[in-house]
């Protein structure tokens, strides 16, 4: 089964200042990897996504994020935090084994994003 | 406006009184799913719908019971609610599958007592 792992569950950056929240998966094919983004009393927003190709994937509000394949990673990143980008980030992958597979999505943990004026 | 909806939003229960969580969209979609959310386990899915009368269970099924009879609803019924079961709930729709992106409800706020 495929599982997922956001190490840190709490960051604290200042505002201007660059971020990268890690996540970590175990899948033994490829995977397909999500970040979804959720404000306090908010539901889900979908971030950015990775099916194939360039492992550099960009996504909304100025983030990006980069599969690596060796390190079993797909670690979220913006060059300039605004207070704005304050939420709970969550790291996500979906399987592509056929049939009702498709549906099955597994969750990070989650980090939460405090920004520092 | 396109949208998921849930009712109710709150909801405080006695445990083994059955209730029904509903779970709505307008998009035609057809992927619903259903997650809850605790504290420092982020959101695990509890069951989803590929399609009208097709579910499959999620991670954690155990507890709840689904059904989907029409494309636009996708109802999470609790036959007999335990206190483990008070949590947040979120549905979500996506116009394919669960590959793609997901839309979510605003949340359903559960206690069971």
């Amino acid at each position: 089964a495929q599982s997922v792992t956001q190490p840190d569950i709490h960051i604290t950056v200042s505002e201007g200042a660059s971020l990268e929240l890690r996540c970590n998966y175990s899948y033994g094919a490829t995977p397909y990897l999500f970040w979804y983004v959720q404000s306090p009393g908010q539901g889900l927003q979908l971030l950015l996504k990775y099916f194939s190709g360039d492992t550099l994937v960009q996504g909304i509000k100025g983030f990006e994020a980069e599969f690596k394949r060796s390190q079993s990673s797909f670690n979220l990143r913006k060059p300039s935090v605004h207070w704005s980008d304050a939420a709970e980030y969550f790291c996500a992958v979906g399987i592509n084994a056929g049939g009702t597979s498709y549906g099955k999505l597994t969750f990070g943990q989650g980090t939460i994003l405090t920004v520092h004026p | 406006e396109a949208q998921v909806t849930q009712n109710p939003r709150y909801l405080i229960t006695v445990t083994g009184k059955k209730l029904t969580v509903t779970c709505s969209q307008n998009m035609n979609h057809e992927y619903m799913s259903w997650y809850r959310q605790d504290p420092g386990l982020g959101l695990r899915q509890i069951y989803y719908s590929m399609n009208v009368e097709v579910t499959d269970k999620g991670d954690v099924p155990e507890g709840y019971k689904v059904s989907r009879k029409e494309k636009r609803n996708f109802p999470l019924i609790l036959e007999s609610p335990s206190p483990n079961q008070t949590s947040l709930y979120f549905c979500a729709s996506s116009p394919v599958t669960g590959l793609y992106e997901q839309y979510f409800g605003p949340g359903t706020r559960l206690t069971v007592t």
